[in-house]
């Protein structure tokens, strides 16, 4: 069972918005803004595209977004596109460890 | 260029140990913190452990699963990190990736090697 806890699937179809929730604690999530999101493309390594709760590292496009309510953080993806299929995860550092969640596959319809 | 690229890896029966390494470029270790994440068949990301950098004199800190088996370490003069791993068992199968760590975040991930434990 992972530390944080995400839909396992999440779909949209193109050009609309899909959000993914990552339910931490007052341990992880809730007290660092050290939340981050990763993609992964099947056989590939994942990839960072949010860090520091909303923070895009370069090149990452706008359409991805996050952020964080209390022990629960999101990602946002506006404007689906093809290559969006994926599966993406949260991490949330959490003092001497990081935590993952368990991943959410984004289905683009 | 930031370059990360995994080796090491391969079939091994349980109880047995094998080294990964993971050689590193375009930085300088003492800058960035490291860290192990790995990815059983099919299931989520995992993180394994993470070194420090020089200035927090380069500790070490392990996932609760693997503590006391397996050894995070650097070898400066060759540009590796390694994952020294122990007492090896089924779970432990999966890909092993390392990255660069910072604030929280892994910034930059190897291509990952794949280490399997079966009998």
């Amino acid at each position: 069972q992972s530390a944080l806890t995400q839909p396992p699937s999440a779909s949209g179809s193109p050009g609309q918005s899909v959000t993914i929730s990552c339910d931490g604690t007052s341990n992880d999530v809730g007290a660092y803004n050290f939340v981050s999101w990763y993609q992964q493309h099947p056989g590939k390594a994942p990839k960072l595209i949010i860090s520091e709760v909303s923070k895009r590292p370069s090149g990452v496009p706008d359409r991805f977004s996050g952020s964080k309510s209390g022990n629960t953080a999101s990602l946002t993806v506006s404007g689906l596109q093809a290559e969006d299929e994926a599966d993406y995860y949260c991490s949330s550092y959490a003092g001497n460890n990081l935590v993952f969640g368990g991943g959410t596959k984004v289905t683009v319809l | 260029e930031v370059q990360l690229v995994e080796s090491g890896g391969g079939l091994v029966k349980p109880g047995e140990s094998l080294r990964l390494s993971c050689a590193y470029s375009g930085f300088r270790f003492g800058v960035l913190w490291m860290t192990w994440v790995r990815q059983a068949p099919g299931k989520g990301l995992e993180w394994v452990g993470r070194i420090r950098d020089k200035p927090t004199r380069g500790t070490t800190d392990y996932a609760a699963p693997v503590k006391g088996r397996f050894t995070i370490s650097v070898d400066e003069s060759k540009n590796t990190l390694y994952l020294q791993m122990s007492r090896l068992n089924v779970d432990d199968t999966g890909i092993y990736y390392c990255t660069t760590y910072t604030s929280g975040a892994c910034l930059l991930w190897g291509q990952g090697t794949l280490v399997t434990v079966s009998s």
